[in-house]
């Protein structure tokens, strides 16, 4: 079946450095590519998203790029900061009735 | 809009006891879906529905169930709840055929089961 697999965190990064999370996913289609996020005690919220092969998904400075040869969405950002802090959770959706997860990465940006 | 909305936000009970976790959305979305999120384990599906009287399992089904009598609302029943039922769930919802497969999350409901 479909799954996803992130990189464990949790991932200790200071202001300004680069942020590279890495995704890889396994699927029987051309699933669509999301990035979510979830800050302290709130819900998901759609990070960025990509619909096909080579499409950049990007927002708040974040990208992704959809690699249909290595089957990768690596999640990154030139600079963070400390809002940044989060966890980050890859998931992809073959059928659109549900999105399958990844474990979720936790990122803490310090000063 | 205010989108999906969850109630309760915080619940405790007992072994034993049943109850039923509230979602509804007024975005006129078709798709609906309940996830649990437990750590280090990512969401996992529990139940969706893709329109009024029709749902469906997902991955994690034992122990709930749900039903769809309206577009709006989609309610999680847990029937005799267990230690292993603590986790914080999410309702989702997403347009119907057609639209991007993006989904909306309400803001959770986090239970506790002693």
């Amino acid at each position: 079946g479909d799954s996803v697999t992130q990189m464990e965190g949790p991932v200790t990064l200071s202001e300004e450095a680069c942020l590279t999370i890495n995704c890889t996913y396994t699927a029987t289609g051309y699933p669509s590519l999301f990035w979510y996020v979830q800050y302290p005690g709130e819900g998901l919220q759609l990070l960025l998203k990509a619909t096909k092969a080579d499409d950049k998904g990007s927002n708040k400075g974040f990208e992704a790029t959809y690699r249909k040869e290595t089957t990768s969405f690596h999640l990154e950002k030139g600079s963070v900061q400390v809002s940044d802090s989060a966890v980050y959770f890859c998931a992809l959706s073959d059928s659109g009735y549900a999105l399958n997860f990844g474990k979720g990465t936790s990122l803490l940006v310090t000063p | 809009n205010a989108g999906v909305t969850q109630t309760p936000k915080f619940q405790v009970l007992k072994t034993g006891q049943s109850m039923t976790l509230q979602c509804a959305q007024d975005m006129n979305h078709e798709y609906m879906s309940w996830y649990r999120q437990d750590p280090g384990m990512g969401l996992r599906l529990i139940h969706y529905s893709v329109g009024a009287g029709i749902t469906d399992q997902g991955e994690v089904p034992n122990g709930y169930n749900v039903s769809r009598s309206t577009t709006e609302d989609f309610p999680l029943r847990l029937l005799s709840a267990a230690p292993s039922q603590t986790s914080v769930y999410f309702c989702a919802s997403r347009p119907g055929q057609g639209a991007s497969y993006e989904q909306y999350f309400g803001p959770g409901t986090r239970l506790t089961v002693t």
